[in-house]
């Protein structure tokens, strides 16, 4: 079966500072997909970023990097110089690609990120 | 390009109302979902359609859920009755097969309240 954790509820940071996601999962398949999304409070869902397993660098785009730690299983979200636009709830998911696991993609129960100025 | 689009945004019935919600894709996306998303947690797929096939309805509760999609665009997901337990936000999503791990981008979501 597979899982996702986000074992942050809620973090508060100071504008400007970098912050760091945590997210772990668990899956028997090997090879699989991971994905951050940002939901804001109008409700939509935003596609950040995304790490295969088999990639070999860390995904960057932009402000957004996954530190992806195969070994530990994990696939954490590090946002650097954080704005105010950055407060949102924040979801890590997962996807195998194996043919009884690749029709879902699973998300943790979020983190809401609140950045003060 | 245009994003998803989902309506209503909001929506507000009473319990063994029917209520029916609309998605149009990304276009030329074939892959297309239905999510249910309640207060505090994430998303839980409902329905996915590969073209005009749902493939895996496996989590739609089929006694009083249904959805379709016709010529592979548009969708329509329907409850009917609704109940007060169905009182969510309902998202579609859509992403083009074998493009980056079949990304998913998402619609602005249907508010569903059930009173």
């Amino acid at each position: 079966a597979q899982k996702i954790t986000q074992t942050q509820p809620g973090m508060f940071v100071q504008e400007k500072e970098a912050v760091t996601l945590d997210c772990t999962y668990d899956t028997s398949d090997q090879s699989y997909g991971l994905f951050w999304y940002k939901q804001p409070s109008s409700g939509e869902m935003i596609f950040l970023i995304y790490q295969g397993s088999y990639d070999e660098q860390n995904a960057t785009e932009g402000r957004y990097s996954l530190n992806f730690q195969k070994a530990r299983k994990s696939a954490n979200l590090v946002i650097s110089a954080s704005q105010l636009g950055d407060s949102a709830m924040y979801f890590c998911a997962m996807r195998g690609f194996t043919y009884s696991s690749a029709s879902k993609i699973i998300f943790g129960s979020g983190t809401r990120l609140s950045i003060r100025p | 390009e245009a994003g998803v689009v989902q309506s209503p945004r909001y929506k507000i019935i009473e319990k063994k109302q029917p209520v029916a919600f609309w998605c149009n894709p990304i276009s030329g996306h074939n892959t297309l979902y239905w999510y249910l998303q309640n207060l505090g947690q994430g998303p839980e797929l409902l329905i996915r359609y590969e073209n005009e096939e749902a493939v895996d309805d496996s989590q739609l509760p089929k006694d009083r859920f249904s959805a379709e999609r016709l010529k592979g665009v548009d969708s329509t997901l329907k409850i009917q009755p609704a109940e007060l337990g169905d009182s969510a936000v309902y998202l579609c999503a859509s992403s083009l097969q074998g493009a980056r791990a079949d990304t998913q981008y998402f619609g602005p979501g249907t508010r569903l309240t059930v009173l």
